[in-house]
């Protein structure tokens, strides 16, 4: 089976930088996935990690370390508009999708 | 090049009835995925399906619900009888074959069970 662990709620200021962990636990890897979710609206991709390392897109850094079943989620420059939940999500067979509970983010000003 | 497109928005359905919720992928997918939130939590895998094929259906209740994907038109999520604890947000992705990166999800169709 597959379990995710994920902090339920992280609250940061305006202009700051956050990291959201993840830890796993899963049979059949192939890749850490992470979406972003708004109340009320659709998760929406933000990065994926198939391989160990850093990838980074704008503001947002994933990091993956597949040896330690671990990654996270880096935001930098916080902006209020980046309140939301943020779900890693674990890929495995048949490209489908396990997710975590979810981290509430709060952005103060 | 519209995205993945669920109707309805909302539905509300008395106990025991019947809930259709429809999707229909990114033009040239031909995967799609149905997913079930409940509030507070993480999204929970349903059904795989290509077109006129169920590949994994191993997050479906055994009973009451069934999905469709036909030839022409869209995915259909069927939910018979409907209960108390169905309500929830069911959420659509898409994918074109072999990707496996991450997907695009539909708004969702939010189920309330009154």
């Amino acid at each position: 089976g597959q379990s995710l662990e994920q902090p339920s709620e992280v609250t940061a200021v305006e202009g700051a930088i956050v990291q959201i962990n993840c830890t796993y636990q899963t049979s059949g890897f192939y890749g850490l996935s992470w979406y972003q979710q708004h109340d009320g609206g659709a998760p929406t991709f933000l990065s994926y990690n198939a391989l160990d390392g850093l990838e980074e897109t704008g503001r947002f850094s994933s990091f993956l370390s597949r040896s330690d079943s671990y990654g996270y989620l880096l935001l930098q420059e916080l902006q209020m508009k980046d309140s939301a939940s943020y779900f890693c999500a674990v890929v495995g067979n048949f490209n489908k999708f396990y997710f975590g509970s979810g981290t509430k983010l709060n952005v103060k000003p | 090049n519209a995205g993945v497109m669920q109707n309805p928005r909302h539905l509300v359905r008395r106990r025991g009835q019947e809930a259709r919720l429809r999707c229909s992928p990114m033009k040239g997918h031909s995967h799609v995925y149905w997913y079930r939130q409940l509030p507070e939590e993480g999204l929970k895998f349903m059904v795989y399906l290509q077109k006129e094929n169920i590949i994994d259906e191993s997050g479906m209740p055994k009973e009451r619900f069934s999905a469709e994907f036909p030839k022409e038109g869209p995915s259909i999520l069927r939910i018979q009888q409907v209960v108390r604890g169905d309500s929830a947000a069911y959420f659509c992705a898409s994918s074109p074959r072999g990707q496996n990166y991450g997907y695009t999800f539909g708004s969702g169709t939010r189920l309330t069970v009154v």
